[in-house]
């Protein structure tokens, strides 16, 4: 069993809509939450960072952390085109120096 | 502020040889992280250097090595080269020493095994 799972997708919505993208893990000593975005042919960009447990908010952007089922998740309102992307999640431990990745999401917005 | 930098860009290499790919990371960054990227296995973490040390290590075989150097740019390099090394190989700074896992990455070397 993989430490980090995110349902590879692909993902399709009609621009306008509301996206959910989740992930689960295993290791309980995780501490540090990340969704990152990846575009085709870059690097991955850190797109929310959350420390431990609770939601955090920015702008359309909502990254929700459950520490207690194991579960993260990250909401995109009003979802553009241009959020066309691979969406990946990422955790680590205080002191392991090492993140995990989950497999990533790809999401397509259609105009 | 400029963002972290590999070189070379693009690779093609063929079996057996061997590779070294160049990270610079974000001025002041003092971690280092390469992750190997494949369609298959997604983001896999190769090893982090800090201050020139090497504090966590990936599942990868020995073929495999870093080295990070004062100035925090860091080097891996991928010896005797197989068809299934093909990848991006992606560098990765923050700021951890503190307690910040933030990662930025760089675009990446993209290489391709013949």
């Amino acid at each position: 069993q993989k430490e980090v799972e995110q349902d590879p997708g692909p993902l399709s919505v009609p621009e306008g809509a509301i996206v959910s993208l989740n992930c689960t893990y295993s290791n309980s000593a995780f501490q540090y939450f990340m969704w990152y975005r990846q575009y085709s042919r870059k690097g991955p960009e850190l797109l929310m960072y959350t420390y431990s447990s609770g939601n955090k908010e920015d702008g359309r952007f909502t990254a929700q952390v459950d520490k207690s089922s194991k579960y993260i998740s990250l909401f995109i309102r009003d979802s553009q085109p241009s959020d066309s992307a691979t969406y990946l999640c990422a955790m680590s431990a205080p002191g392991g120096f090492k993140t995990i990745f989950g497999a990533g999401t790809r999401l397509f917005v259609k105009a | 502020k400029a963002g972290v930098t590999q070189t070379p860009r693009y690779l093609i290499k063929t079996r057996g040889q061997q590779v070294t790919l160049s990270c610079s990371p974000i001025s002041g960054h003092r971690s280092v992280s390469w992750y190997q990227q494949t369609p298959g296995q997604g983001l896999q973490f190769l090893f982090e250097y800090f201050s020139e040390t090497q504090r966590n290590k990936g599942n990868f075989p020995g073929r495999f090595s870093g080295r990070q150097f004062s100035n925090s740019r860091s080097e891996m390099n991928v010896s005797t080269l197989e068809l299934g090394d093909s990848a991006l190989y992606l560098c990765a700074s923050s700021d951890r020493d503190r307690d910040n896992e933030k990662l930025f990455f760089g675009s990446g070397t993209q290489l391709s095994v013949l």
